[in-house]
């Protein structure tokens, strides 16, 4: 069974300044780990992901995650965020085989940002 | 322009009715999904499509079937509606298995009264 854990429902910050998502997974074997964002009322769009190679990530508008197998993590940043980013983003983990796919979301992060 | 459209947007059903939901593409994309999303939860997987007419259960399939007739084109049916199936559901696609990126639509708010 795999599980994915945003732990901040919520996440408040002021236009210009830097900001981190948490994102924490359990699973045995390979994985992969996306990043989506949903503003309000539309759908998902795809930001970025991971499997192997560059545990550092980059992905559209500025965001980069970093994998680490030693803390189970995928945790989205952007080092200055814009008053657009305010959104509601989820964390997805995705394993298993063709014909025998597993998809996870994490409940999401909601961030909001302050003029 | 790479698009996953959802019909209808908004939908009033009572208990007991058929509700179907529709979804295209136009990417020419394999794979499709459809998920539902409830508040707290994030989205859960309710069926996957490899291809016309080649579908997979998803977490929570129960009370959901689903058809593909043509690879632009995925129905999610609900056979009698339940209240506890009131969600906003999404449809996505993908152009290979799950680990390629997923493009979705815009959801489909509906309300089982």
């Amino acid at each position: 069974t795999q599980t994915v854990s945003q732990s901040d429902a919520h996440v408040t910050v002021f236009e210009g300044d830097s900001v981190e998502l948490r994102c924490n997974y359990s699973y045995g074997g390979s994985i992969y780990l996306s990043w989506y964002i949903q503003h309000h009322g539309r759908g998902l769009q795809f930001l970025l992901k991971y499997y192997s190679g560059n545990p550092v990530v980059q992905g559209v508008n500025g965001f980069e995650a970093e994998f680490s197998k030693s803390d189970s993590s995928f945790h989205l940043r952007k080092a200055s965020v814009h008053w657009s980013d305010s959104a509601v983003y989820f964390c997805a983990v995705s394993a298993g085989s063709y014909g025998n796919e597993k998809i996870t979301f994490g409940a999401g992060t909601k961030l909001t940002i302050k003029p | 322009d790479m698009k996953v459209t959802q019909m209808p947007r908004y939908l009033i059903k009572r208990m007991g009715e058929n509700v179907l939901l529709e979804c295209g593409q136009d990417m020419s994309h394999e794979t499709m999904y459809w998920y539902r999303q409830d508040p707290g939860l994030g989205l859960q997987l309710i069926y996957i499509s490899y291809d016309v007419d080649s579908n997979s259960e998803g977490d929570i399939p129960k009370g959901y079937r689903v058809s593909r007739k043509k690879r632009e084109h995925f129905s999610l049916i609900l056979d009698s509606a339940k209240t506890n199936q009131t969600s906003v559901y999404f449809c996505a696609s993908s152009s290979g298995p799950f680990q390629d990126t997923q493009y979705f639509g815009p959801g489909t708010r509906l309300l089982v009264l």
